[in-house]
């Protein structure tokens, strides 16, 4: 069985600072990691993707989002909050070779303070 | 903007009354999904479809049901509603033929059900 895990159900950071949000995941097999974010009254919008290669993967808006295999983590990152990237933050994962069963996290609450 | 449609955007309605939420993808998607988003802000999936003529329950048990016979057009149709279905609901859609393709999410339904 795969699952994810946002171990934050929210984080405040001020305006300009870096911003981390946290994910790991456990699957059998190879992973696909994404994200998504929600803003309110609004579906979820796709972020970024790992797939294999650069651990590093840059995506929308300025995130990104580094795969560490060894501590099954993907942590979303932004090097400078704004306060527009407030919302609520979801990681999933799905496993190479079979169906697309996609697993989400339970979210995180980012709050971005000016 | 969201190539994928959801109506009604919300809708109360009263217990024992048969609805239906739409939903319809202008990509060409094969697979879709139905998703049902609680309070805490979890996904849960309810229902999924690889194409026409394909549905499958999801990992939450649902008393909805979905058919697939356009592409384009995966429904949701709950006989008879109850205050326990009061949730949003989210529809997705993603390419085929892998699975490392991002979802692609509608607005989402919200549904009061009294």
């Amino acid at each position: 069985a795969q699952s994810v895990a946002q171990p934050e159900d929210q984080v405040n950071v001020a305006e300009g600072n870096p911003l981390t949000v946290k994910c790991t995941y456990s699957v059998s097999g190879n992973p696909y990691l994404f994200w998504y974010v929600q803003y309110p009254n609004r579906g979820l919008q796709f972020l970024l993707k790992y797939i294999t290669g650069d651990n590093l993967v840059k995506g929308s808006y300025g995130f990104e989002a580094e795969f560490n295999k060894s501590q099954t983590s993907f942590h979303l990152k932004k090097p400078s909050a704004l306060v527009s990237d407030s919302a609520l933050y979801f990681c999933a994962v799905s496993v190479s070779g079979g169906y697309q069963k996609v697993t989400f996290g339970t979210g995180t609450k980012l709050q971005v303070i000016p | 903007e969201a190539d994928i449609y959801q109506t009604p955007r919300y809708l109360v309605i009263g217990t024992g009354k048969k609805i239906t939420l739409e939903c319809s993808q202008t990509m060409g998607h094969d697979k879709m999904y139905w998703y049902q988003q609680d309070p805490g802000m979890e996904l849960h999936l309810i229902h999924y479809s690889y194409g026409v003529n394909s549905t499958e329950k999801g990992d939450l048990s649902s008393e909805s049901t979905v058919s697939r016979i356009r592409t384009e057009h995966f429904p949701l149709t709950l006989e008879s509603a109850r205050p326990s279905h009061t949730s949003q609901y989210l529809c997705a859609s993603s390419k085929g033929g892998g699975d490392n393709s991002p979802l692609h999410f509608g607005n989402g339904t919200r549904l009061t059900v009294t």
